[in-house]
């Protein structure tokens, strides 16, 4: 299996704060990275599919790059309704389709 | 628009089957996606199960391949999951996805849209 590795697994930040998470792959995985966000108690919500492409009525701020192993999302000028965790997902080959651990974003 | 709703017993004994069906509302099940199942355990990540295409064909999780089967009905347009043997460790929020797929360069495949996830709880 591919293991997907995500840091940092909690993150701290502000309003108006611009963060960024990175994922890792086990093995080079093209730009097959998908990200999700999740807030508590409903489903993941797609963001960006293909490592950079951003998924329709998702807000310019958040944005996604990279290729082989190292990937990384960022959202640009946090907003309230950001704070939740994001995950990401390699689609490179299946079975299994694997997620990272997960990374909350926690408001300071 | 695409919308995708689980159902099924939120409590299951021990080494008994968890069953659940998921509905495909808004679009038909015989697209070229396919159709999976994810679960996620308390306080914990992301675990895809398997998933089906509308021919019937399979693709399961290697840890869990040998106690899952999922199943579609074309007619009621929609998919099920069996899990057999159950055990503490797989009490779990349940979700259905749509496993779509674009053709850039290469075809790409990601989850969406996702169902509202179900509980289910395996205790005595």
């Amino acid at each position: 299996d591919i293991q997907m590795t995500q840091s940092p697994l909690f993150l701290s930040a502000s309003v108006g704060d611009s963060v960024t998470i990175t994922c890792r792959a086990s093995q080079s995985i093209s730009s097959y990275l998908n990200w999700y966000q999740q807030k508590p108690g409903k489903a993941p919500n797609l963001l960006i599919y293909a490592a950079s492409s951003l998924q329709s009525g998702v807000p310019s701020r958040f944005s996604g790059s990279g290729s082989g192993t190292d990937f990384t999302l960022t959202i640009s000028s946090l907003h309230p309704e950001d704070f939740a965790t994001y995950y990401c997902q390699q689609s490179y080959n299946r079975p299994p389709y694997t997620f990272g651990q997960g990374t909350k974003l926690e408001l300071k | 628009q695409v919308q995708l709703q689980e159902s099924g017993p939120g409590l299951v004994k021990p080494s008994g089957t968890l069953s659940l069906t998921c509905a495909v509302g808004g679009g038909s099940i015989t697209t070229s996606d396919w159709w999976s199942w994810v679960r996620q355990s308390p306080g914990k990540g992301l675990e895809w199960i398997g998933e089906i295409y509308h021919s019937g064909s399979t693709n399961y999780n290697p840890s869990l391949k040998s106690r899952v089967t999922i199943s579609v009905d074309k007619s009621k347009n929609q998919f099920s999951l069996k899990l057999r043997s159950v055990t503490a460790a797989d009490t779990a929020v349940y979700y259905c996805a749509r496993d779509t797929s674009a053709t850039f360069s290469n075809e790409y495949n990601w989850f969406d849209p996702w169902g509202q996830g179900t509980l289910v709880t395996v205790s005595s």
